[in-house]
């Protein structure tokens, strides 16, 4: 059964730093979520692609964080200059929705990367 | 901006135990209102409702939709340990670009023996 896949796990990191983090959606879906999640919180949205289009990013997103699509495959998602208060758990989820729209979003998780800025 | 709440955020029971859990929500353009439950690490899916009034149910669970007073409950029946997690509620709504999930805060449920 191959659900979604993140990578890494864990992550620590200095703060100033750059991380990237890494997602495999299940195969057959087009579309791939990021969302964050901090202790006693809900997943909050960060962003999201269709195929390799990015269609939609929330205002939580700073200029610091940048997410990419390449081939409509797996995702990748960087932070630049890790500030304390990007300790989250990253979580990556994916679908799969028809081009007209007709199917509900029905998302699937990773077990999310845990990043920890020291 | 869409908004989902639940409630309570923690409840304690014991196991044979019956809960019931909320949520409340506002949202542009409703599709769906999704159950998750999340025990360590990735949420799972538990249900997906479109109607009001259609119970969905899967062993101990249950729930249902209210479109009208924007409400939807999640039950749990003859509780057991294992069903300690944190339950979400989501909604999906249309925007423009796409449809997307607003998550609420979960309800922290723990089920002691």
């Amino acid at each position: 059964d191959t659900g979604v896949s993140q990578n890494p796990r864990h992550k620590i990191t200095k703060r100033g730093q750059n991380v990237t983090f890494r997602c495999d959606p299940i195969s057959e879906h087009n579309r791939l979520y990021w969302y964050r999640q901090t202790l006693g919180q809900g997943p909050e949205f960060l962003t999201y692609f269709q195929n390799e289009a990015q269609l939609e990013k929330s205002r939580l997103l700073s200029d610091r964080f940048s997410a990419e699509r390449p081939k409509g495959s797996f995702s990748t998602l960087e932070i630049q200059r890790t500030e304390q208060g990007d300790s989250a758990m990253y979580l990556c989820a994916s679908s799969f929705v028809r081009g007209d729209s007709s199917t509900n979003e029905k998302l699937f998780f990773g077990s999310g990367t845990q990043l920890s800025v020291l | 901006e869409d908004k989902v709440v639940q409630s309570p955020l923690s409840l304690v029971v014991h196991e044979g135990d019956t809960v019931t859990l909320n949520c409340s929500y506002e949202v542009t353009n409703f599709r769906s209102l999704l159950w998750y439950k999340q025990e360590k690490k990735a949420p799972t899916f538990l249900f997906m409702l479109t109607s009001s009034g259609i119970e969905k149910k899967s062993g101990r669970l249950s729930s249902i939709l209210d479109k009208k007073e924007l409400f939807s409950i999640l039950n749990i029946t003859a509780t057991q340990t294992g069903d300690s997690a944190v339950y979400l509620c989501a909604v999906e709504g249309e925007e423009t670009s796409g449809s997307r999930l607003t998550f609420g805060e979960g309800t922290q449920l723990t089920v002691n023996p």
